[in-house]
C-alpha cells in the first residue's frame, strides 16, 4: 500500500542534542511539508519541498534544518538551537495537480526533549 | 501573506443534529484551493472535504458540505446527521497554488453527544 511513514512514533532526546526525524513516501508525490504541531493548536509550516535539492522555509524554520536528496525522503533535522522543540510532528506530501491535490500525511512523530 | 482563522475554538452538537464549523480565509489572489481537514483522537489527519476557488458549486461529500462564500472569503463546514465519530478537531486550510505550501487554521474541536 502506498503512504507516508514517519519514524520512530515516540522521540525523546536530552537538551542540547539534535535529532533526526524521518519521513519517506512511496506515492511519487512531487511535494512534501513538515509541519509543527503544539497542544491545542493549529498546524505551523516549518519547511517544504516542491522538487528534489530545492526546499522553501515555512513560517517557523528557526532552529530546523532538511534535505531532499531524493523524492521519496524529506528528513527534519531539529537542532540544539531551536528553543521549544517538544512537539508532535507530522510530514505530508502532494502531488503536483491542477486541481489541487490535498496533503496526505504521516502519522505523526511525538518529540520530547527534557 | 495569507491567514486561516477559525473562531470557534469549541463547539459540541447532539448525535443526529446538524453543526456548522466556521472557517475565514484572507487573500488577493482570485484563483486557490481550500481544505477541510479531521484529525480524531488517533491524530492521523483525515481530509474531509475540498473547494477550488474557481468553481461556484459547493462541495459536498456524503454528510459534509460547505458554504463557500468568494467575495466574504467564508469557507464554513456543515454536518449533517452528527455522528460520534465524527468527534475530532476540525481544521481548515487554504493553499496559493499546487503544489504550494498550505496554512492551517488554529483548529475547532468538535464533540458530538450522545
Amino acid at each position: 500500500d502506498g503512504g507516508i511513514t514517519q519514524s520512530p512514533k515516540y522521540l525523546f532526546r536530552k537538551e542540547g542534542q539534535n535529532v533526526t526525524l524521518s519521513c519517506e513516501q512511496n506515492l511519487n508525490h512531487d511535494a512534501m511539508y513538515w509541519y509543527r504541531q503544539d497542544p491545542g493548536q493549529g498546524l505551523r509550516l516549518i519547511y517544504y519541498s516542491q522538487i528534489v535539492n530545492d526546499f522553501q522555509k515555512g513560517d517557523i524554520a528557526e532552529g530546523y534544518s532538511v534535505s531532499r536528496e531524493k523524492k521519496e525522503s524529506f528528513p527534519l533535522t531539529v537542532t540544539s538551537a531551536q528553543k521549544n522543540p517538544t512537539a508532535f510532528y507530522l510530514c505530508a506530501s502532494s502531488i503536483e495537480d491542477i486541481s489541487g491535490s490535498p496533503l496526505h500525511f504521516g502519522n505523526g512523530t511525538r518529540l520530547t526533549v527534557t | 501573506a495569507q491567514t486561516v482563522t477559525q473562531s470557534q475554538p469549541e463547539m459540541s452538537v447532539q448525535e443526529a443534529e446538524t453543526v456548522t464549523l466556521s472557517c475565514t480565509y484572507d487573500t488577493s489572489e482570485n484563483n486557490y484551493y481550500l481544505f477541510w481537514y479531521k484529525q480524531p483522537p488517533s491524530r492521523q489527519m483525515i481530509l474531509v472535504i475540498r473547494q477550488e476557488a474557481y468553481k461556484q458549486q459547493n462541495a459536498t461529500e456524503n454528510r459534509f458540505s460547505v458554504n463557500f462564500q468568494k467575495a466574504a472569503k467564508s469557507f464554513s463546514l456543515k454536518i449533517s446527521d452528527s455522528q460520534l465519530g465524527d468527534t475530532a478537531m476540525y481544521f481548515c486550510a487554504f493553499m496559493k497554488h499546487v503544489s504550494d505550501k498550505v496554512i492551517f487554521g488554529p483548529g475547532t474541536s468538535l464533540s458530538v453527544i450522545p
